[in-house]
C-alpha cells in the first residue's frame, strides 16, 4: 500500500497570504495525484488532478506541482472561502489512498 | 446538472447489515467508473470500493473485503454497497463518488449517508 503523508497537519494563515501544502508518497505515483478541498459539513470537491491540472471552475490561485513522490498544493492568496481541509490522493496503484489532510485555518 | 444522492444509512447493531444506494443523474452513468469512500467522524477519507463502468472490475479495501459488496445497475443509474457483518469501526459517512474518465480520481461526490454501528 502506498502511504500518503501530508504536512503540516494544520496551517495557520491570514487572508491574502500564500499557503503551501505538501504531500509525500511512500513510493512513486508518477503524476497520478489529486487534491481535494473539504469544508465543514460538506463533501470533498476536486481541486487538482494529474498533479497540476485544475479541475473545472477552480480559480487560478490554486496550483499543483510535483511528480514521483513529492507534491505541493499552493494557494497564492488565501480567500475566506479557502479555509478548509485539503486532502491528496494517489490513483496510481491499488488500494487508492489518501493523505490524512491539512487543515488550513485562520 | 450532474448529481449523486446516497441513501440507506442508519443505526445498526454490530454484526448487522445495511444496503446503501446512490442515485446518479446528469451524466451517462454507464460510462463511468464508480466508487465508495468513507469518512469516520472527525477523521480523514478512506477509499472503500470501486467498480468499473462495465461491471467487469471490482476492488475492495482490505478492511471491508469479504464483508462488503459493491454493485451497479446501469439501467437504473444506480450504485449500491451491501454491507454485512458490520463493526463499530465501519461507523462513518459513506460517499458515493464518480471517477473521472479512464482514471480513478473523483470528480463528483455525493453528500454522503451516515452509517452508525452501535448496540
Amino acid at each position: 500500500e502506498i502511504v500518503m503523508t501530508q504536512s503540516p497537519a494544520t496551517l495557520s494563515v491570514s487572508p491574502g497570504e500564500r499557503a503551501t501544502l505538501s504531500c509525500r508518497a511512500s513510493q512513486s505515483v508518477t503524476s497520478d495525484l489529486a487534491w481535494y478541498q473539504q469544508k465543514p459539513g460538506q463533501s470533498p470537491s476536486l481541486l487538482i488532478y494529474r498533479a497540476s491540472t485544475r479541475a473545472t471552475g477552480i480559480p487560478a490561485r490554486f496550483s499543483g506541482s510535483g511528480s514521483g513522490t513529492e507534491f505541493t498544493l499552493t494557494i497564492s492568496s488565501l480567500q475566506s472561502e479557502d479555509f478548509a481541509v485539503y486532502y491528496c490522493q494517489q490513483h496510481n496503484n491499488w488500494p487508492l489512498t489518501f493523505g490524512q489532510g491539512t487543515n488550513v485555518e485562520i | 446538472e450532474m448529481q449523486l444522492a446516497e441513501s440507506g444509512g442508519g443505526l445498526v447493531n454490530p454484526g448487522g447489515s445495511l444496503r446503501l444506494s446512490c442515485a446518479a443523474s446528469g451524466f451517462p452513468f454507464s460510462s463511468y467508473n464508480m466508487n465508495w469512500v468513507r469518512q469516520a467522524p472527525g477523521k480523514g477519507l478512506e477509499w472503500v470500493s470501486s467498480i468499473r463502468a462495465g461491471n467487469n472490475y471490482i476492488l475492495y479495501a482490505d478492511s471491508v473485503k469479504g464483508r462488503f459488496t459493491i454493485s451497479r445497475d446501469n439501467t437504473k443509474n444506480s450504485l449500491f454497497l451491501q454491507m454485512n457483518n458490520l463493526r463499530a469501526g465501519d461507523t462513518a459517512v459513506y460517499f458515493c463518488a464518480k471517477a473521472a474518465a479512464d482514471s480513478w480520481f473523483f470528480d463528483l461526490w455525493g453528500r454522503g449517508t451516515l452509517v452508525t454501528v452501535s448496540s
